[in-house]
C-alpha cells in the first residue's frame, strides 16, 4: 500500500522562526490534507490540498502531485502552534472507490517562548 | 452548522466487555470514517461507510463492527475487548467519498 512518510519527526523552535514541514507520498493521491493535533487530541483542519499552493494566515501549503510532496510553511511560529502535525492522503482508485484517509507518523512541533 | 460530535469523551472498560461508541456526522455529510489512534502514532483507518452501506475496511479483526443510521449518524462496537484496544477513536465525516474529513474530539478507551 501507499507510504507516507513525515519529516522532521520532532522540531523545536524559538517563537517567531519559521518552519517548513514535509509530506513524501509514493503512489498518486486523489486527496490530501494537513492538520493539527491539540494536546486534547481534536484533529484541526489546516489544508485540503490534492495539488497547488494555498496560504491561511500565517500558514501555507504546496502539494506537488507529480513528484508526490506536501510541504507545509509555518511563518512567525507562537507557542499555540505546538503540537503534532500530521499529513494525511487518500490514494487514487481504480475501479470501486476507497475515501479512507492514510496518515504519516506526524511532526511533533514545540515552539519556546 | 454542528460539527462532528461523538460520545462518551472518556470511556473505562475491562477486558473482555463490549463497547459502542457514537459519532454524530456533520450536516450534509454522508459518508463516516472510524480511525483508532495508538499514543505516539498517527490514527489507522477501521472502517467507513458509505449511505448506510460499509465502503472499505481497515486491517482489524472482525470484533470491530459498525453500523450507520438513516440520518447518516454511526455506532462503533467492540467486543471481546483486550488490553491493545486501549487508544484514542475518532471519527470522521465528509460530504463524499474523497471529499476533506472533518473529525470529532475523539472517544479516549481505556480498557483495564
Amino acid at each position: 500500500g501507499i507510504q507516507v512518510e513525515q519529516s522532521p519527526p520532532d522540531l523545536i523552535l524559538q517563537e517567531g522562526a519559521n518552519s517548513t514541514l514535509r509530506c513524501n507520498f509514493s503512489d498518486s493521491v486523489n486527496n490530501l490534507q494537513w492538520f493539527h493535533q491539540n494536546p486534547w487530541g481534536q484533529l484541526i483542519n489546516l489544508f485540503y490540498i490534492p495539488s497547488g499552493t494555498k496560504q491561511n494566515g500565517r500558514l501555507s501549503a504546496t502539494t506537488v502531485a507529480t513528484e508526490r510532496y506536501s510541504l507545509l510553511y509555518i511563518s512567525s511560529s507562537q507557542t499555540t502552534d505546538s503540537g503534532v502535525y500530521f499529513c494525511a492522503v487518500v490514494t487514487k482508485w481504480y475501479g470501486g472507490s476507497q475515501g479512507n484517509l492514510i496518515f504519516g507518523k506526524g511532526t511533533k512541533l514545540s515552539v519556546k517562548p | 452548522e454542528t460539527g462532528v460530535t461523538q460520545s462518551p469523551t472518556h470511556l473505562i472498560k475491562t477486558r473482555g466487555q463490549q463497547v459502542t461508541l457514537r459519532c454524530s456526522s456533520q450536516s450534509g455529510h454522508n459518508t463516516v470514517s472510524w480511525y483508532q489512534q495508538a499514543l505516539g502514532q498517527g490514527p489507522q483507518f477501521i472502517f467507513q461507510y458509505y449511505r448506510e452501506e460499509e465502503n472499505g475496511r481497515g486491517n482489524f479483526p472482525p470484533r470491530f463492527s459498525g453500523l450507520q443510521f438513516p440520518n447518516y449518524s454511526s455506532e462503533l462496537n467492540v467486543n471481546a475487548l483486550e488490553l491493545d484496544d486501549s487508544a484514542l477513536y475518532l471519527c470522521a465525516s465528509s460530504e463524499g467519498l474523497a471529499d476533506e474529513q472533518y473529525f470529532g474530539p475523539g472517544t479516549r478507551l481505556t480498557v483495564t
